[in-house]
């Protein structure tokens, strides 16, 4: 079972304003990282998956960087909208298994005031 | 982009009932079906892998006589829930992928069971 911790464990802030939280996971035999955001009463969409050590990825307004030697990414969202309201995962996989099992953080539960 | 159904949404039900729930790739094939539980205020925690044609793999801690999965085609598997008793409500979610921890996994809406 590996470890995956995100933080804060939900944020407030005003329409327009940037923002970032943060997935710590295990450096030793990291293979990927997921980032999904998942929204009430949708299911679980996925964002990103990166596998390299400082990777930076992009879709719009949010961006994710990868840190893989020292176990963490960073998600950033510019200029938060209110329909960025949604709840953001982390997952990695076990590198030991190759059914693609993935482990979730509790998520980073983001609410955007217009 | 992969669009993977499940159902019901929603199920309230008497203790002791079996309760299935489906999930289902509709527009790919899916060499793996995960199958999640989430306990409020925690993350989701995998229940069990299954592979189309074979046995489901659970994790620790899973009771396999209780939540049975069965993968029957590339674009089918249901979750089980075997006489069913109020500590077995909860959310339960399944995903689909093509098998490789570096694809994307695509998820149902997840169904909310409540047993009375």
């Amino acid at each position: 079972i590996l470890n995956v911790e995100q933080s804060p464990q939900s944020l407030h802030v005003q329409e327009g304003d940037s923002t970032n939280f943060t997935c710590s996971f295990p450096s030793s035999n990291f293979y990927a990282l997921h980032w999904y955001r998942w929204e009430t009463a949708k299911s679980p969409e996925a964002l990103f998956v990166m596998t390299l050590n400082g990777d930076e990825k992009k879709k719009g307004r949010i961006s994710a960087t990868l840190n893989t030697k020292e176990g963490y990414s960073y998600l950033y969202i510019k200029g938060s909208q209110p329909e960025d309201s949604a709840t953001y995962l982390c997952a990695c996989p076990d590198r030991g298994s190759t059914l693609g099992r993935l482990y979730f953080g509790r998520g980073t539960q983001l609410t955007v005031w217009p | 982009g992969a669009v993977v159904s499940q159902h019901p949404s929603r199920v309230i039900c008497k203790s002791g009932t079996s309760v299935k729930i489906e999930c289902r790739s509709l527009d790919f094939q899916a060499t793996t079906m995960f199958w999640y539980r989430q306990f409020p205020k925690q993350s989701l925690m995998l229940m069990a892998t299954s592979n189309e044609g074979s046995k489901a793999t659970y994790e620790q801690g899973v009771e396999k006589d209780k939540f049975l999965i069965n993968h029957a085609s590339l674009t089918l598997s249901t979750l089980t829930v075997t006489s069913a008793h109020p500590e077995d409500s909860s959310f339960y979610i399944c995903s689909a992928s093509a098998g490789y921890s570096n694809q994307p996994q695509h998820f149902g809406d997840g169904t909310r069971l409540s047993i009375l």
